[in-house]
């Protein structure tokens, strides 16, 4: 099975702050790979498809790049908004779609 | 509206079955692969199985094999997961979610999630 890792696993920033969480693969997924966002108490959101595509309606502050073992989500400009848990997701091994272990972005 | 509501979640003892529902709306249900994802209270994302638009192709994670059963009813705009011989650690927040495009598409919309708790 493929396993995901993703780092760091708590990050305290600022706004305005330029953020990078990075998301690594057991093994090479090529670009299918997902980012999601998650507040309290609500659903996950997606953010990025196929690893650099912007869901529709997803502010251009987000961007994700990366292909084989290694992604990043980038948030350009941290707004007071964005302060959630982030989740990678590899979709290459059909139908066994893990998920990373999430990243908690904090208010410094 | 693009909608999916869950229901069918609640308290069961362990060893008994459960059954969750998943109803779809605003979109062309037989079109896409459909997933249940759980949320252990605190805790991270779990994949937890997957079908596709025909039912031709569903998977589990290792974790619900044997126990779980996914279906579909495409008349019914419907999504179902046959939970049996519960265990304590299938407590969870349960989420059904629509697949964006084919087998591998990314979870582009989510229902807000039943809460099934295992307890005696």
């Amino acid at each position: 099975d493929i396993q995901l890792t993703q780092s760091p696993s708590f990050l305290s920033a600022s706004v305005g702050d330029r953020v990078t969480i990075t998301c690594r693969a057991s093994q090479g997924i090529s670009s299918y790979l997902a980012w999601y966002q998650q507040k309290p108490g609500k659903a996950p959101k997606l953010l990025i498809y196929a690893a650099s595509t912007l869901q529709s309606g997803v502010p251009s502050r987000f961007s994700g790049s990366g292909s084989g073992t290694e992604f990043t989500l980038t948030i350009s400009s941290l707004q007071p908004e964005d302060f959630a848990t982030y989740y990678c997701q590899q979709l290459n091994s059909y139908p066994l779609f893990t998920f990373g272990p999430g990243t908690k972005v904090d208010i410094k | 509206e693009v909608q999916l509501v869950e229901s069918g979640g609640g308290l069961v003892q362990p060893g008994r079955s459960l059954r969750l529902s998943c109803a779809a709306s605003g979109f062309t249900f037989d079109d896409y692969a459909m997933h249940w994802v759980r949320q252990a209270p605190g805790k991270g994302l779990e994949w937890v199985s997957g079908i596709s638009w025909n039912s031709g192709s569903i998977g589990y994670a290792d974790s619900v094999k044997g126990r779980f059963t996914i279906s579909r009813d495409n008349a019914k705009n419907s999504l179902y997961l046959q939970m049996n011989s519960l265990r304590a650690e299938d407590t969870a927040l349960y989420y059904c979610a629509k697949a964006r495009d084919g087998l591998q598409g990314a979870f582009d919309i989510w229902g807000q999630g039943t809460m099934v708790t295992v307890s005696s």
